[in-house]
């Protein structure tokens, strides 16, 4: 299986950027798509996907977020942060069955 | 607009058997593949099992094999998994998902249910 790696937490202050990465312990591009999505999770509530395919952002989620990266190493953006983006942060791949989700990074208040 | 509704959780004894329905609307459910995704207390996100459109083609991560089967009907717009055998390990909230991407089997999940939860225990 696919492993994915993620920074169990990461405090940031209000209004700065968010850095949150996730790496793969094998490539997850194919055909120049990259199979790595980014979803947000708050307490009590359903996952909610942010970014697909490496870094197209989903309608309606606001431009303040952003995904990079290629091969093994990505990256979830969040610039400015806003008090309302404190939550859990995971990195998914669908490269290869079985489907792996990262251990998830929890975005925390300075 | 696309709801997907879960039931059927519970507290279940282990070895016993328990069955998961996700009722989905605001869209054409045959159309779309559909997946079972599990969050233990506390942990993250697992991916359960999926099945394509027609329910023809079944996937299921290796700790469930055996255990689990996902199926669908596509009249009742209905996803199923049958969980037997349970563990103490299984013991999680469920949701069914989907997504509209391109694939015959949606490999992002677009739409999550709210999650049912099942607790295995004696």
């Amino acid at each position: 299986d696919i492993v994915l790696t993620q920074s169990p937490a990461l405090a940031v202050s209000l209004e700065q950027r968010a850095t949150i990465s996730c790496r793969t312990s094998q490539n997850v591009d194919k055909y120049g798509i990259s199979y790595m999505h980014w979803y947000q999770q708050k307490p009590g509530q359903r996952p909610k996907l942010l970014i697909y395919e490496g870094s197209n952002l989903v309608s309606g989620i606001p431009a303040r977020f952003s995904g990079s990266g290629s091969g093994t190493d990505f990256t979830l953006t969040i610039d400015p942060v806003e008090a309302d983006d404190i939550a859990t942060y995971y990195c998914q791949q669908s490269k290869d069955n079985p489907y792996t989700f990262g251990a998830g990074t929890k975005l925390e208040l300075k | 607009e696309v709801q997907l509704v879960e039931s059927g959780g519970g507290l279940v004894q282990p070895g016993r058997s328990l069955k998961l329905s996700c009722a989905a609307s605001g869209f054409t459910f045959s159309h779309y593949g559909m997946h079972w995704i599990r969050q233990a207390p506390t942990k993250g996100l697992e991916w359960v099992a999926s099945i394509s459109p027609s329910g023809g083609s079944t996937y299921y991560r290796d700790s469930v094999k055996g255990r689990f089967t996902i199926s669908r009907d596509n009249a009742k717009s209905t996803l199923y998994l049958q969980m037997d055998s349970l563990r103490s390990e299984d013991t999680a909230t469920y949701y069914c998902a989907t997504g509209f991407g391109p694939a015959i089997i949606p490999y992002y999940f677009d739409y999550w249910g709210q999650g049912v939860m099942v607790a295995v225990s004696s």
